[in-house]
Formats: C-alpha cells, structure tokens, sequence
C-alpha cells in the first residue's frame, strides 16, 4: 500500500512568488492534514480536512495560503505571494475515518521543504 | 491553548546506553499522547502511542514511554540504544476539547548515537 506522497520534495523561489504544494494522501483517508516546521521550531498544525470540507483551520497563518482538496482526494496548498517567513518544511497527513475523535493514526508524508529566497 | 515541551534539543549516547527522553504538556482534560520518529532521510513514523488503560505503552524497537497524568508527562525510554536509533524524536499530543484531530508537537529531540 502506498503511503501519503508529496510533490515536489524540495522548492525553491523567490519573494513575492507562487508556489503550490501538492499531498496525496494515503487511499480511503478521510482525513488530510497539513503542518508546517519552520527552521528550529516545532511542527505545527495548519489545517484538517475531512473529505473535501475544511474541518479545522485555525493553524493556517495568514490568506496568502490556501488549501483545497477537490473530490476528497488530493490536496494542495498553495502561497501566494510568498514571504521569507514561509521557508519550512511542510508535511501532510493522513488518517481513517470521518469521526474526529479516537484512536486514527496519522501517517506522515516525507514533507515538501520550501525555500523562499 | 496547549503545549507540548521536550527538555533536551540534542543528546549523545554510546551505543547500550539507556535513554530517556523528557516530554511534558500543558492540558489538564482528557489527552492522546504519541511519540513519532523521523530517521534521516524518511518520514515521521509513529513509535507509540498512548489513548487510555495500562499508562506503560510499548511501541516499536524496543521503545516505551510512560505516562504520568499528576506530572503531565510522557518521557519516552529505552534500556539500550542502538546506533540505527539515530533520529529525531517528537512527543505531541491530541486533546478532545474541539472537534478536530490536530496535533500539537513538541520541539523535537535530535539524538546522536555513537558506535
């Protein structure tokens, strides 16, 4: 079984440019998660989806990031324009079931490493 | 909101030493705990968890951890490391208190194993 992919693994771009960000989550997945480690800090939470709805997305920093999963499948976040500040790692997630509380593993993807110059 | 502290960024061990692992967060409800593993070069995999009964979990490669709800904490253990448990180590927890299934992490430890 395939596991939560993400593409590209490494971007980077200048300021004030776009860049998306794409996740494919792990078959059957429910739920689609995006986080984000920023050099020397802890990853964290950006935002869940639940099939195509967007469940939670208290964590997203600011609306030059949007995040959409069309058909409940694929996800993608993208940045625009970007800033300095966004350089990171951004993983995505995913896990079973459409219940938001209980024991659903999240699988990690190998994240995409953002560079924003 | 809730937090997640783990007390050593780095550590170095000699291989069949003991490790021990500090994580502590601020949430006094009900919580999920995990410990994920990020080897070089691969994704973050999950090493245990802990949702409710026996507060000793054991998890893969000989790790466990153990939670202690008067301290908040859930340090990770492992009687005799190996070199190839050279990694980066995230303690993060789930609350229940919203609807969702977010989890906030901890500052990862990054530990050296020498052979």
């Amino acid at each position: 079984e395939a596991g939560v992919t993400q593409f590209p693994s490494h971007s980077v771009i200048e300021k004030g440019q776009t860049v998306t960000l794409r996740c494919d989550p792990i078959s059957g997945h429910d739920n689609l998660y995006w986080y984000r480690r920023v050099m020397g800090k802890e990853i964290k939470f950006l935002l869940h989806f639940v099939k195509e709805s967007k469940q939670d997305e208290s964590g997203m920093p600011n609306n030059r990031f949007l995040a959409e999963r069309t058909g409940g499948t694929y996800s993608t976040l993208k940045v625009q324009p970007a800033e300095l500040e966004d350089s990171g790692v951004y993983f995505c997630a995913s896990s079973q079931g459409a219940g938001t509380w209980g024991d659903n593993e999240q699988f990690f993807g190998p994240g995409t490493r953002l560079t924003v110059l | 909101a809730q937090s997640v502290s783990q007390h050593n960024h780095h550590v170095i061990l000699s291989e069949a030493a003991s490790l021990e692992l500090g994580c502590n967060y601020s949430y006094g409800g009900t919580v999920n705990l995990f410990w994920y593993v990020q080897y070089p070069g691969q994704h973050l995999q999950l090493l245990l968890k802990y949702f409710s009964g026996d507060p000793l979990v054991k998890g893969i490669k000989g790790f466990e951890a153990e939670f202690i709800k008067s301290k908040f904490s859930f340090n990770l253990r492992k009687p005799s490391v190996q070199w190839s448990d050279t990694a980066e180590y995230f303690c993060a927890v789930k609350v229940n208190w919203n609807a969702g299934n977010m989890l906030t992490f901890g500052g990862g430890t990054r530990l050296m194993v020498k052979p």
